[in-house]
């Protein structure tokens, strides 16, 4: 099983539209997680970090399931310039070290007008 | 301010040349990465520089050699290096190694090795 797994997509969605991604991890330690978007030939840009309480940062929300071990993501009212690759990422603990990010393979989001 | 800046942008490179791809960052941060990006794939994580001692090597090949200078700079110094070896090269700090501190990525060197 994969550490951190993702929808490819893509997603196709009009402008104005609400989408929900989805990732699962798969270390039941790990602590911290975050949403990075990259749009193409471009380095990550942190979107957001997920906590457990929830967090909301204007159109976005993460969510974070400990139980089920699986992070959201929902964009509100999509705009043509939220067209990128939702990278959900997930810290744990190996080799001795900490904070290591773990990379899923992002999600593919592309708004239409 | 979280900019982290990577020179060059861009760089092509014969299989017997040796070049340094170069990060900085006045962040403050004490912990710095080097990571590779192939087309369509996550970032693969090479270096893990922490209070600029080398703290994680990914099984990276020897023609692929860091050097942290101080705590805002970064190097990479490659040599003898692939066709397989052309990617993205990021560059990242983040506060420390501690399991909640965020990265912030530099623009990365898009390396062509010819």
């Amino acid at each position: 099983r994969k550490e951190v797994e993702q929808d490819p997509g893509p997603f196709n969605v009009p402008e104005g539209a609400t989408v929900a991604f989805n990732c699962t991890y798969s270390n039941s330690a790990s602590q911290s997680f975050f949403w990075y978007r990259q749009d193409c030939r471009k380095e990550p840009k942190l979107l957001m970090s997920v906590y457990s309480s929830g967090n909301e940062d204007g159109r976005f929300t993460a969510q974070l399931n400990r139980a089920s071990q699986y992070i959201s993501l929902l964009i509100r009212d999509s705009k043509l310039s939220d067209s990128a690759t939702y990278l959900c990422v997930v810290t744990t603990n190996y080799g001795g070290s900490q904070g290591n990010l773990i990379f899923g393979k992002g999600t593919k989001l592309s708004v239409k007008p | 301010d979280t900019e982290v800046t990577q020179t060059p942008k861009h760089l092509v490179m014969g299989m017997t040349n040796k070049k340094s791809l170069k990060c900085e960052q006045h962040m403050g941060h004490r912990a710095m990465y080097w990571y590779k990006q192939k087309a369509k794939k996550p970032p693969e994580l090479m270096f893990v520089y922490s209070y600029e001692k080398l703290s994680i090597n990914e099984s990276v090949p020897s023609r692929f050699s860091p050097e942290c200078p101080n705590s805002s700079l970064l190097n990479l110094h490659l040599h003898a290096l692939q066709p397989e070896d052309s990617a993205l090269y990021l560059c990242a700090s983040s506060q420390g190694l501690n399991r909640g501190y965020e990265q912030y990525f530099g623009p990365g060197t898009r390396l062509t090795v010819t």
